[in-house]
């Protein structure tokens, strides 16, 4: 299974909103609703930010926020903070009763 | 609050099997409700899904390493484990172990990471 397509990097000022696409076919992320987004600082394990395209884990900023249209997924971060630099991930079930991540996305703050 | 703990050799050689164990505490393994995982990420890379196991014993693998891949549960211990044969150096990454939720389809619950470097 080939790995969900991502930009690798995006970049934003304080205060700015950025967007980061994850694009897939319909036997994953254009045929389910099972996309989830996670954030990943260095050295450490991948964090759940967004489940089923755009719900929230309890705990997580309403500045993120995910949606889906067709074969593509999008985590949106508003209010880009400091913290928020990380490395981030898209996953979703596939048609195979099996999951794919995407290649990752590194967010800077300028 | 459930934690995930792996463990196991952080060096084995090429051809061999490597051996990991994720210790789940803060709730029980045999809960219906939740699958486990094995996700792995070698360094400067991106993140692969190895498998999953459900509380029946069934079994997913990630196609590209399915015949390499033994996933096994031990409730008693509440304990889930991980084998892969025949390693090359293409399999050394940091093995995280993970808790699905079978409702939401999320890796809601992750371990630490364990660096598994293969070397002769």
């Amino acid at each position: 299974q080939s790995a969900l397509t991502q930009p690798a990097s995006v970049s934003g000022s304080p205060g700015q909103s950025i967007t980061i696409s994850c694009t897939g076919t319909s036997s994953d992320v254009g045929g389910y609703n099972y996309v989830c987004w996670y954030q990943q600082h260095p050295g450490k394990a991948p964090k759940l930010m967004i489940y089923d395209v755009t719900n929230r884990p309890s705990g997580v900023s309403n500045r993120f926020s995910g949606s889906k249209s067709g074969n593509t997924a999008s985590l949106t971060i508003s209010g880009l903070q400091a913290e928020d630099e990380a490395e981030y991930y898209c996953s979703s079930y596939t048609s195979r009763s099996t999951y794919v991540f995407g290649t990752g996305t590194k967010v800077t703050v300028l | 609050q459930v934690q995930l703990q792996e463990s196991g050799p952080g060096l084995v050689k090429p051809s061999q099997t490597l051996s990991l164990t994720c210790t789940v505490s803060g709730g029980s393994i045999s809960s219906g409700s939740y699958y486990w995982s094995w996700i792995r990420q070698p360094a400067g890379k991106g993140l692969e899904w190895i498998g999953r196991i459900y509380t029946s014993g069934s079994t997913n693998y990630n196609p590209s390493l399915k015949s390499r891949v033994t996933i096994s549960l031990d409730t008693s211990k509440n304990q889930f484990s991980l084998k892969l044969s025949s390693v090359t150096a293409a399999d050394t990454a940091v093995y995280y172990c993970a808790r699905g939720d079978n409702w939401n389809d999320r890796f809601d619950y992750w371990g630490q990471g364990t660096l598994v470097t293969v070397s002769s």
